[in-house]
């Protein structure tokens, strides 16, 4: 079985622009989640989407938004890049069932610099 | 606020030896704890979980202990090798529900020397 996609892998932008980052989940999984991982904060959520509708939010502002398909494909956009949005950006799948053992499996990760 | 927090930035063991990583939370609520392993440029790989009904999980060289009084869990890798060095993550689902909202301590980077 194919695991949790992420493209583009690298991404570089200028202060300003906006980004958009794509996840493809493992086959059969219907939750996605986004994770934000700088040095200084770690791994942070960002949000997690379940059958096309955002299920959790974390506590980053609007600028930050997500959609997923109905083939559960996950996109994640930001809007006005500034500097500290430079991070690696995750994305999780899951099956989605409300059970904590649920395990989530994760994508390598896109690398977006802010310059 | 950090509900989970992994105090030691870094460890450094023999290959061999017994490795212990620690992590400690904050919220009682928590009823599932995940350790997770990362190395440069992958995503984190599930490695074994705990569940608060429990204190202790095994699996092959990696042991979980949960000390739910002291809010305290370690991950414990007997022998150490080589290929264990990566950065070890602990975490918690948000809300004690499903694992799509996790919260992660900072990470312990691990290193086995040969």
């Amino acid at each position: 079985k194919a695991g949790v996609t992420q493209t583009p892998r690298y991404l570089i932008k200028t202060r300003g622009q906006q980004v958009t980052l794509s996840c493809s989940p493992i086959s059969g999984h219907r939750s996605v989640s986004w994770y934000q991982q700088t040095p200084g904060q770690g791994l942070q959520f960002l949000f997690e989407y379940f059958s096309e509708t955002q299920r959790n939010k974390g506590n980053f502002p609007g600028r930050f938004s997500g959609r997923q398909f109905s083939n559960s494909r996950s996109e994640m956009n930001v809007s006005t890049l500034e500097l500290g949005d430079s991070a690696l950006y995750l994305c999780a799948s899951s099956l989605g069932s409300a059970e904590s053992t649920d395990t989530q499996y994760f994508g390598p990760g896109t690398r977006l610099t802010v310059l | 606020d950090q509900q989970v927090k992994q105090n030691s930035p870094s460890l450094s063991v023999q290959e061999g030896r017994i490795s212990i990583l620690n992590c400690d939370y904050t919220n009682s609520m928590f009823d599932y704890f995940l350790w997770y392993k990362k190395y440069p440029a992958e995503g984190p790989t599930f490695l074994i979980s705990i569940s608060s009904i429990k204190d202790k999980n095994e699996d092959g060289r990696f042991t979980v202990f949960l000390n739910k009084s002291a809010k305290h869990l370690s991950l414990h890798i007997v022998p150490s090798q080589p290929g264990d060095s990566a950065v070890y993550f602990c975490a918690a689902p948000r809300g004690g529900g499903s694992q799509g909202n996790l919260i992660f301590g900072k990470g312990t980077k691990l290193s086995v020397k040969p």
